[in-house]
């Protein structure tokens, strides 16, 4: 059974990087195509889409979020990562990692997900 | 804003038939762009309940159906459960955006 954790700091300062990893357990990155994705929501509302990773290295972003983040894959490792640069409390958030298959349009819903990680944004 | 529109909150009592709407554009679910829908639960991680328009993974039960019409799409819950109380969101990818978007949630209450 494929299982995604997320780990890092869970408080970052204002102006600072956040960065998160998450770990892929039960299964290759590298093994099949599939794109690898960020989704945040912040306490008391809705989701948002982050971006994606495809195992090619190609990237999707949020044309919101395009001018700070980084999303990054690491097959050695089995893992994938997000930085997010200058960051506000508007970034409070809990940072989900998720796994979508291709389909026609690009790629199709999230079928695996880790359990969030709730990220701070406070000196 | 959110890019695709959902009610905030639906009802319905146990045994009964409820849907939840999602209205987009023609820069995604209008140009046949997939909708894919999920479940969540409070203090858990989004659960998929249908992807690419009408597919059920393996697992969630016939009860849950997914529709598509012009530039909305439905997700239907028939046979109302008190364990269907959650928050639904739907998602599609926006060809103007180049990327997903999520409709801002629908709160499903079961009386």
């Amino acid at each position: 059974q494929l299982q995604l954790q997320e780990s890092g700091p869970r408080l970052v300062k204002p102006s600072e990087t956040l960065s998160l990893t998450c770990t892929v357990s039960g299964g290759s990155i590298s093994s099949s195509y599939y794109y690898w994705g960020w989704i945040r929501q912040p306490p008391g509302k809705g989701l948002e889409w982050i971006g994606n990773v495809y195992l090619s290295g190609s990237t999707y972003y949020n044309p919101s979020l395009r001018s700070r983040v980084t999303i990054s894959l690491d097959t050695s490792k089995n893992h994938f990562s997000l930085k997010l640069e200058s960051v506000t409390a508007a970034d409070t958030a809990l940072y989900y990692c998720a796994r979508a298959p291709p389909n026609s349009d690009f790629w199709s819903g999230y079928d695996y997900w880790g359990q969030g990680a709730l990220v701070t944004v406070s000196s | 804003q959110s890019v695709l529109t959902q009610p905030p909150s639906v009802s319905g009592a146990p045994g009964q038939r409820v849907t939840i709407s999602c209205t987009g554009s023609d820069s995604n679910i209008g140009t046949d762009n997939e909708v894919h829908w999920y479940q969540q639960v409070p203090g858990k991680a989004p659960k998929l309940l249908i992807y690419d328009y009408t597919n059920r993974p393996s697992g969630v039960p016939d009860r849950f159906s997914g529709s598509k019409s012009g530039t909305s799409a439905s997700l239907a819950i028939t046979g109302l459960q008190a364990e269907d109380e959650a928050d639904y969101y739907c998602q599609s990818f926006d060809t103007s955006l180049s990327g997903s978007v999520f409709g801002g949630g629908t709160r499903l209450t079961v009386l």
